[in-house]
């Protein structure tokens, strides 16, 4: 299996708010998990690494104490912007290891969308 | 650094045949993901490639050259709902030791009757 649920698909928040966004694998333990940012016909920027019972690797440039990461149990992640502001309006995308697949390939959760007024 | 460069837009006509080329420069090399993502959608998987060589899944075909630092993806018998965005993506391995996947900038594939 390799479904990957994100919830919600949308959002829409003030300024000064936080928003916290969960990913799930549904049907397989995923021990890694990967958050991306992607801005309009712009490409997916990795932002965090994150390994169920350890803290999250942050890419370079990424703020941890403004994108919080938890991966508490294998089948869920959550990403929570805190303090937002409009410029962390973007798509939010997880993806999920399913690592018994050939490939170890990444499968992407629908993303989320996160609007700040 | 890491560097993955895809051309940002190309268009084909309905039944002909497509190649979207990328090339790489990264530090480390585990493979290379094709995806394919619709507006406003997640990335779906098309293809791998770890060594060189020509991979062939139906109407989307893959070639890596590992020296050359070079990808392409071939689309065959090209149809409508093939038009969308095809990311070229590098997996490298972090310090963690876990794959991490770097994403060019993805080409925009519009296909015309």
């Amino acid at each position: 299996g390799a479904v990957v649920s994100q919830h919600p698909s949308w959002v829409i928040c003030k300024s000064g708010t936080s928003v916290k966004i969960e990913c799930r694998s549904l049907d397989f333990q995923a021990t890694t998990m990967f958050w991306y940012r992607q801005f309009p016909k712009q490409s997916l920027m990795l932002m965090a690494t994150s390994n169920e019972g350890s803290k999250a690797t942050y890419e370079q440039g990424v703020e941890k104490d403004k994108f919080l990461i938890n991966h508490a149990s294998l089948t869920l992640s959550t990403l929570t912007v805190t303090s937002a502001h409009p410029e962390d309006s973007s798509f939010y995308i997880c993806s999920a290891v399913n690592r018994l697949l050939t490939y170890n390939e990444q499968f992407f959760g629908p993303g989320t969308r996160l609007t700040v007024l | 650094g890491q560097n993955i460069d895809q051309p940002t837009e190309m268009t084909a006509t309905e039944g002909a045949i497509v190649q979207i080329n990328c090339t790489y420069q990264t530090s480390g090399f585990n493979g290379l993901f094709w995806y394919q993502q619709h507006a406003g959608e997640a990335p779906t998987f098309l293809s791998y490639n770890v060594l060189d060589g020509l991979e062939e899944k139906g109407r989307f075909s893959s070639f890596l050259s590992r020296s050359k630092g070079y990808s392409y993806l071939l689309l065959k018998e090209l149809q409508m709902k093939d038009s969308a965005s095809y990311l070229c993506a590098v997996r490298i391995y972090g310090s963690s030791n876990t794959g991490k996947l770097i994403f060019g900038q993805g080409t925009t594939l519009q296909v015309k009757p």
